[in-house]
């Protein structure tokens, strides 16, 4: 069975501070992990994935993810804020053996930029 | 190429009443999912259609509530009789075989069942 634990349901940042969004993951099998970005009154919009290539994997606006085995984590960054950036984040694993295609999320963190 | 749709973006009807989301997948996607979201349950799989065949309906809460898809290009949600604690928002979302499992989002249905 998978699962995806978001540590930090609230997290805020100044505007040009390092964002760190933690997710830690469990999968019995090699994972795909996802990164996905809900704006206010939208639907969930990709900002990266990993698919066992490269373990850093960059996405859209400047975010990136690493892919670290050991710790089962795929923690999100982006260098410096941006008052654009926030929204609510959610982590997302499936498993890559043949007949899982469900994604599931963890429950979200809500990203507020401090001005 | 168009996303996801989903229709109507606002549904406000009264307890008691029948209400049906539509969704149109991304032209060539394979899959379905339906997906219901509310602040106190988060992000919920309610079910998935595989070439128009559900695959899973484990998170379909109750008898109320099912779920079809008539062709490649529709798929409706239907709730019968709604209930007050049905409000949520319901996403519909769309993935072609193969793709690591990527799934894309439509704007979702707001429901708010009075």
């Amino acid at each position: 069975a998978q699962s995806v634990t978001q540590l930090g349901s609230h997290v805020s940042v100044s505007e040009g501070a390092l964002v760190l969004l933690r997710c830690n993951y469990s999968s019995s099998v090699p994972p795909y992990l996802f990164w996905y970005v809900q704006y206010p009154n939208q639907g969930l919009q990709l900002l990266l994935k990993y698919t066992s290539a490269a373990t850093l994997v960059k996405g859209i606006n400047g975010f990136e993810a690493e892919f670290k085995k050991s710790e089962t984590s795929f923690h999100l960054t982006k260098p410096s804020a941006h008052m654009s950036d926030a929204a609510e984040y959610f982590c997302a694993v499936s498993e890559t053996n043949f007949g899982n295609e469900k994604l599931t999320f963890g429950t979200g963190t809500r990203l507020t930029i401090i001005p | 190429d168009a996303g996801v749709i989903q229709s109507p973006r606002h549904e406000v009807t009264e307890m008691g009443q029948e209400v049906t989301l539509r969704c149109k997948p991304i032209s060539g996607h394979d899959y379905l999912f339906w997906y219901r979201q509310t602040m106190m349950r988060g992000l919920e799989l309610l079910i998935y259609f595989n070439n128009n065949v559900p695959i899973d309906d484990s998170g379909m809460p109750e008898d109320r509530f099912s779920a079809k898809m008539p062709n490649a290009s529709f798929s409706t949600l239907k709730i019968q009789p709604s209930e007050p604690r049905d409000s949520a928002v319901y996403f519909c979302a769309s993935r072609k075989a193969g793709e690591y499992n990527e799934q894309f989002f439509g704007p979702g249905t707001r429901l708010t069942v009075l």
